[in-house]
């Protein structure tokens, strides 16, 4: 196992474009987050999943963003119609239910232009 | 409103030397904390954890202190080494919270001179 992985991880475009990023957590972790990081900032939630549930969505959440994890594997977070404000890492974490940490992937660095 | 909070933006620390990172809390929900490094150009690496039931966790170098009264923790790393040159976020969880949020502060890069 590699670990929690995104993918792309870097990404440009164009306002007014949709953007998908993917993640692909810990095999056996049930538990998947999506956070976002913009310069001098920590981590800012977004949303989470248990399984394939999405169990909580944070009111960073606009109406343009949305989350998937179909058979609660991989997840998807979609974009539409970016702003130049959507500029941020996209980072993704998995854990188990019992651990209180999470293992985070390497990011994915959206740049709005 | 930020509920956690990392004052200093940056710390520079002697190789050897002891480093202090603090972080000031306002929820009293809060019973769990974190510490997590960060390179640049990767995702957050746990470092070391706490609940609110110590005071006190040590992992080798690195030791988190938890004064629940003040709601302050700090996570002190003896001897430092220029490895440990990175941005250092903590974090915190309430055990009401089912989903196991975290809530980060705004980090502190610490720069360890050779």
């Amino acid at each position: 196992d590699t670990g929690v992985s995104q993918d792309p991880r870097h990404k440009i475009t164009k306002r007014g474009q949709n953007v998908t990023f993917r993640c692909d957590p810990i095999s056996e972790h049930n538990r998947l987050y999506w956070y976002r990081q913009t310069l001098g900032q920590g981590p800012e939630f977004l949303t989470y999943f248990q399984n394939e549930a999405q169990l909580e969505k944070s009111r960073l959440l606009s109406d343009r963003f949305s989350a998937e994890r179909p058979k609660g594997s991989f997840s998807t977070l979609e974009i539409q119609r970016t702003e130049q404000g959507d500029s941020a890492m996209y980072l993704c974490a998995s854990s188990r239910t019992t651990e209180n940490g999470y293992t985070f992937g390497s990011g994915t660095r959206l740049t709005v232009v | 409103d930020q509920q956690v909070k990392q004052n200093s933006p940056s710390l520079s620390v002697q190789e050897g030397r002891i480093s202090i990172l603090n972080c000031d809390y306002t929820n009293s929900m809060f019973d769990y904390f974190l510490w997590y490094k960060k390179y640049p150009a990767e995702g957050p690496t746990f470092l070391i954890s706490i609940s609110s039931i110590k005071d006190k966790n040590e992992d080798g170098r690195f030791t988190v202190f938890l004064n629940k009264s003040a709601k302050h923790l700090s996570l002190h790393i003896v001897p430092s080494q220029p490895g440990d040159s990175a941005v250092y976020f903590c974090a915190a969880s309430a055990n009401n919270n089912a989903g196991n949020m975290l809530t980060f502060g705004g980090g502190t890069r610490l720069m360890v001179k050779p």
